[in-house]
């Protein structure tokens, strides 16, 4: 079936440094998934950061930006500097085959970011 | 705003009890789901709906059922609460279109003793 690896947490970073979230995934039921980012700020529920639908595309939000890399079946997280508000829980997700709308999950990186 | 509202937001329960965590949609969306979310595993699909009245199993439906009585409203009961579905639940709503993020409720933390 269908899966979703992400880089495992926690993961620390000071604030103003660079990230990266790894995010693979393996699609047997479509081939061109909708990929998502979703983050969970603590005490909150998940909340969409960005989304691609498109291979080669890339999308970006509140600073963070993920490229849809069909070929290495990639779409990993990145932000060119991090602010101490960015520590919450990142989750990768791919969109199932269908009209379900059901959303294969990442197991999730927990980001602390250091003043 | 559109928004998912959980309820309760904390629940603790007794071993064999029954236990109903409530969600509700003002987003008009057509599809709702129940998730939990264990340490190790991720987020997990209990249960999902197309519709008022239709619920269809997700990837982990034992020991749960779903309730869709109308469009707002979408209902996850554990008849007899075991203490291996302590966890965080969620819910979330969805348009038909597969593009459609999910929006999520804040979540319900249960806990079975």
């Amino acid at each position: 079936g269908d899966s979703v690896t992400q880089t495992e947490g926690p993961v620390t970073v000071s604030e103003s440094e660079s990230l990266i979230i790894n995010c693979t995934y393996s699609a047997t039921s479509i081939a061109y998934p909708n990929l998502f980012w979703y983050v969970r700020y603590p005490g909150e529920g998940l909340q969409l950061l960005l989304k691609v639908i498109t291979a080669g595309q890339k999308g970006s939000s509140r600073g963070f930006e993920a490229t849809y890399n069909k070929e290495t079946t990639s779409f990993h997280l990145q932000k060119a500097s991090v602010q101490e508000s960015d520590s919450a829980v990142y989750y990768c997700a791919l969109g199932e085959a269908g009209n379900t709308g059901k959303l294969i999950f990442g197991l999730g990186t927990t980001l602390q970011v250091q003043p | 705003e559109a928004a998912v509202t959980q309820s309760p937001r904390n629940k603790v329960a007794v071993t064999g009890g029954k236990v109903t965590l409530s969600c509700n949609q003002t987003n008009n969306h057509n599809n709702m789901y129940w998730y939990r979310q264990d340490t190790g595993h991720g987020l997990r699909l209990i249960h999902y709906s197309y519709g008022a009245g239709s619920t269809e199993k997700g990837d982990i439906p034992d020991g749960y059922k779903a309730s869709r009585p109308s469009q707002e409203n979408f209902s996850l009961i554990l008849e007899l609460a075991t203490p291996s579905q302590t966890s965080v639940y969620f819910c979330a709503s969805g348009g038909r279109d597969r593009a459609t993020p999910l929006y999520f409720g804040a979540g319900t933390r249960l806990s079975v003793l």
